[in-house]
């Protein structure tokens, strides 16, 4: 079984309405991320969470908001879709290094 | 503040052929540095790192990377590549605080 899972894997939605990514972790780290990847601009960090207490706004939150309900699940929020929030979304983890493992990834569409 | 620059968005390449595909970053900190692969339809999955030690580092997939202080560059290379190798290749440095500063980038496109 993988040991990051997002769901769902792909997604459309429709301008104005709220959208959950989730994200669970088997790795038993404590770090988790939440990036979007757009074509030639590389992996943007949106939100990042180094416990379930501490939730930290990345370079693009604008527009998003996350919940970490324990130290395995961090969830993404869009909570009125635009078009372009229209991305691939990954949740990423980490332990006590900078190597991050990542999840396959969520492609959302807002229409 | 740290940063990461991947020159090329793109590099073609014959299968069999070697390849080499540029980073370069800049850092205040002590410097960590990451290459990650990215197939079709995947998400990023770790293909080497530095950390310290020997500049020379070896990953997976027969690829390597020379970690090079003074022209703060650390470049993909593989002798031979075969068309399974056809990917997205990021390079990311460290942050402070426990996080990744990624590069735009590079797509290896094999031609047969």
């Amino acid at each position: 079984d993988a040991d990051v899972t997002q769901t769902p894997r792909n997604r459309i939605t429709k301008t104005g309405k709220r959208i959950m990514l989730e994200c669970s972790q088997t790795k038993g780290h404590d770090r988790m991320y939440w990036y979007r990847q757009d074509p030639g601009l590389g992996l943007r960090l949106i939100y990042y969470s180094f416990d379930v207490k501490d939730i930290n706004k990345g370079e693009i939150s604008d527009g998003y908001s996350v919940s970490r309900q324990a130290q395995a699940k961090f969830s993404l929020s869009l909570e009125s879709a635009i078009p372009n929030q229209t991305a691939l979304y990954f949740c990423a983890t980490s332990g006590n290094s900078y190597e991050q493992y990542f999840g396959p990834g969520t492609r959302l569409t807002v229409t | 503040a740290q940063s990461v620059t991947q020159l090329d968005s793109q590099v073609p390449v014959f299968e069999e052929a070697p390849v080499e595909l540029r980073c370069n970053y800049s850092s205040s900190v002590s410097v960590y540095l990451f290459w990650y692969v990215q197939y079709p339809n995947q998400g990023l999955q770790l293909l080497l790192k530095y950390l310290s030690g020997s500049t020379l580092v070896k990953g997976i997939n027969g690829f390597e990377a020379e970690f090079n202080k003074s022209q703060t560059s650390f470049h993909l290379r593989k002798p031979s590549v075969h068309i399974s190798d056809t990917a997205e290749y990021f390079c990311a440095v460290r942050d402070s605080n426990y996080q990744l500063i990624w590069g735009a980038g590079t797509k290896l496109i094999i031609k047969p």
